[in-house]
């Protein structure tokens, strides 16, 4: 089931700059996760963050986890053309391993 | 090797068909996993196979029968199948099925019923 909501449903940038793309869930979670999902591709892994973390790094990406206000954001820094993609955050629940996906948010950079 | 990968990449079948996705991965994950995904919609958990034997059942109809003959093979078996269930099937693995595993996905069968 869907628990996560996404927002924007849908962003465009211009190449270089950044995009910024929230999701907020309802059940407490063991963690959130979030995937990049190229035009009716599989999904790829980009991060996770844990329940007890606040905000964690990878290469262009940063992510934050607020668990009080259950929302988590996804910024790509210095946006490239090959970041075109749909983005889903995705949460384990605390009573179960099953991850459940957000809405998504279309992503497109323009060159 | 980090590669999921699903056969065939494309579908077409009629109601009365049965017809068979495969999956495979060989990165010795323990856990593996069915998704349905209907265009522009996140995708759906539908089975979840741990140690070969069959975790979840997320109340798929049962014209959906998946099996895993091995630790590396995962199929969805399709019979009797309608219109609405043409969607983008998705298989992915992971280490075992626990907290904080990491999803390999594999790039899926598009699937169109007729």
């Amino acid at each position: 089931s869907q628990q996560g909501e996404e927002d924007p449903q849908a962003l465009s940038i211009q190449e270089g700059e950044n995009a910024t793309m929230n999701c907020s869930y309802k059940t407490s979670i063991n963690n959130l996760q979030w995937y990049r999902q190229n035009s009716g591709r599989g999904l790829v892994h980009l991060i996770l963050i844990r329940s007890n973390e606040r905000e964690k790094h990878s290469g262009r990406l940063r992510v934050t986890l607020d668990t009080s206000k259950k929302s988590s954001s996804l910024l790509i820094t210095a946006s490239r053309a090959a970041d075109t993609a749909s983005y889903f955050c995705a949460t384990e629940g605390s009573n179960d391993y099953k991850l459940s996906f957000g809405a998504g948010t279309t992503v497109t950079v323009r060159a | 090797d980090t590669e999921v990968t699903q056969t065939p990449k494309h579908l077409v079948m009629g109601m009365t068909n049965k017809k068979s996705l495969k999956c495979e991965q060989h990165m010795g994950h323990r856990a593996m996993y069915w998704y349905k995904q209907k265009a522009k919609k996140p995708p759906e958990l539908m089975f979840v196979y741990s140690y070969e034997k069959l975790s979840i059942n997320e109340s798929v109809p049962s014209r959906f029968s998946p099996e895993c003959p091995n630790s590396s093979l995962l199929n969805l078996h399709l019979h009797a199948l309608q219109p609405e269930d043409s969607a983008l099937y998705l298989c992915a693995s992971s280490q075992v099925e626990g907290r904080y595993n990491e999803q390999f996905f594999g790039p899926g069968t598009r699937l169109t019923v007729l």
